[in-house]
């Protein structure tokens, strides 16, 4: 299957920094990509709809200036948490769909804890 | 707007048995898809299979099948033969044929293997 790799897989920073996850499709190109947040023992939550070159379609309640979304390539995303507080230490998992697929391969997911 | 309804929390299975895990749908659509993810504890999102409304035909792979019935918005995901490396976070997701790539998830069934 298509591969998506993201980036990094953990990360620890200060409350009030910013962090940067990056999301990449290897082997395909991805006009959309997806942020999702997932709490423990739950489901993905949708953060937000990402298509390359366009802005960000964010999902009801996520803040969208907190959550900056970058899609300047057909293979790179960027999820950019903006002054972080530990509140948003949580698991954040980014997708690319496929149209030749019609589906969606997910990365690795990456582990943010702010202290 | 559509939701994804998985009843099992947790199951358990033997190994070498066969389990099903449940999942039901609300659409007003036709034409869509529905998928079966599997998260194992390295939280990996991957696609066990997937199966387009408009075939009539139950998709199989390998020791997973599903029993799709269209009418009653059921898409349950058998597992045969089960083995330990099966045991993960189940998600079922639904997404639209012909409008938007965004995927709707399940809240998930933990599945646990019993050697």
């Amino acid at each position: 299957g298509a591969v998506v790799s993201q980036h990094p897989s953990r990360v620890i920073c200060k409350s009030g920094t910013s962090v940067k996850i990056e999301c990449r499709s290897l082997d395909f190109q991805a006009t959309t990509m997806f942020w999702y947040r997932q709490f423990p023992k739950q489901s993905l939550m949708l953060m937000a709809t990402s298509n390359e070159g366009s802005k960000a379609t964010y999902e009801q309640g996520v803040e969208k200036d907190k959550f900056l979304i970058n899609h300047a390539s057909l293979t790179l995303s960027t999820l950019t948490v903006t002054s972080a507080h530990p509140e948003d230490s949580s698991f954040y998992i980014c997708s690319a769909y496929t149209p030749s697929g019609n589906t969606i391969y997910f990365g690795e997911g990456s582990w943010l804890t702010v202290v | 707007a559509q939701t994804v309804t998985q009843s099992q929390p947790e199951m358990s299975v033997q190994e070498a048995e066969t389990v099903t895990l449940s999942c039901t749908y609300d659409t007003s659509e036709s034409d869509y898809y529905l998928f079966w993810y599997k998260q194992p504890p390295s939280r990996q999102m991957i696609l066990v299979i997937r199966q387009e409304a408009y075939k009539q035909q139950n998709a199989t792979e390998n020791r997973f099948s599903v029993n799709f019935q269209k009418a009653a918005k059921s898409f349950s995901l058998k597992i045969s033969d089960s083995q330990l490396g099966d045991a993960a976070m189940y998600f079922c997701a639904y997404r639209r044929a012909n409008t938007g790539n965004q995927f709707y998830f399940g809240t998930g069934t933990s599945l646990t293997v019993i050697p």
